[in-house]
């Protein structure tokens, strides 16, 4: 079965620093992965999803993740933090056969001023 | 976010009411999911619903009830709660559903959630 670990529960950076978020899954085939940005009080936005067509996927708001399949991890990077990407964020694997998502415990980023 | 909408915002109700999520999506989707987000714990898809038939039950209690009239629409119905049900509820919609036959998993897109809490 599938699975997804994110190595770290909360990550704190300075505004303006390189952000990592790392995340390590499991699957014996081909999976799809994507990273989900959570606000306070808001639904998961989709910030970027992995299948297969580059190892170096680009999403929204300056953010990317590298596919590794030798080391079976998706981190999620960002050069520059920004206060408004404060926020929690989740690393999803699919299921074989597809759109049956699992989900990682979640990484709260704080950005600090 | 405003592909899919749900309503109320906020609830709050006793263990012997009854309620209703509602959820719905203006994205042409074919396939829609409630999950329940709880505090410490991971994400837990509860139900799927692909061309309104019920495709999954993830061992969910009867208590929740769910109903989807068409491809747009998904309720929840809640009787006889716990307050361990107290929880985000999300729900979520994409264009094809599990098991489609697709090499890749489409994106699902999430609506901006109930926040439960039962007394």
């Amino acid at each position: 079965a599938q699975s997804v670990t994110q190595l770290d529960s909360h990550v704190s950076v300075s505004e303006g620093t390189p952000v990592l978020l790392r995340c390590n899954y499991s699957s014996s085939y081909s999976p799809s992965l994507f990273w989900y940005v959570q606000h306070p009080n808001k639904g998961l936005q989709l910030l970027l999803k992995y299948t297969s067509a580059a190892t170096l996927v680009k999403g929204i708001n300056g953010f990317e993740a590298e596919f590794k399949k030798s080391e079976t991890s998706f981190h999620l990077t960002k050069p520059s933090a920004h206060m408004s990407d404060a926020a929690e964020y989740f690393c999803v694997v699919s299921d074989q056969g597809g759109n049956k998502l699992v989900f990682g415990a979640g990484t709260i980023l704080r950005v600090k001023s | 976010e405003t592909g899919v909408t749900q309503t109320p915002r906020h609830l709050v109700m006793g263990m012997t009411n009854k309620k209703s999520l509602k959820c719905e999506q203006h994205l042409g989707h074919n396939a829609m999911y409630w999950y329940k987000q709880s505090a410490k714990k991971p994400l837990e898809l509860m139900f799927v619903y692909n061309f309104k038939e019920q495709t999954e039950n993830n061992s969910v209690p009867s208590r929740f009830s769910p109903e989807c009239p068409n491809s747009s629409h998904l309720f929840l119905h809640l009787h006889t709660l716990q307050p361990e049900d107290s929880a985000l509820y999300l729900c979520a919609s994409s264009q094809e559903g599990p098991n489609s036959g697709g090499a890749y998993a489409d994106t699902q897109y999430f609506g901006p959630g109930t926040r439960l809490t039962v007394l």
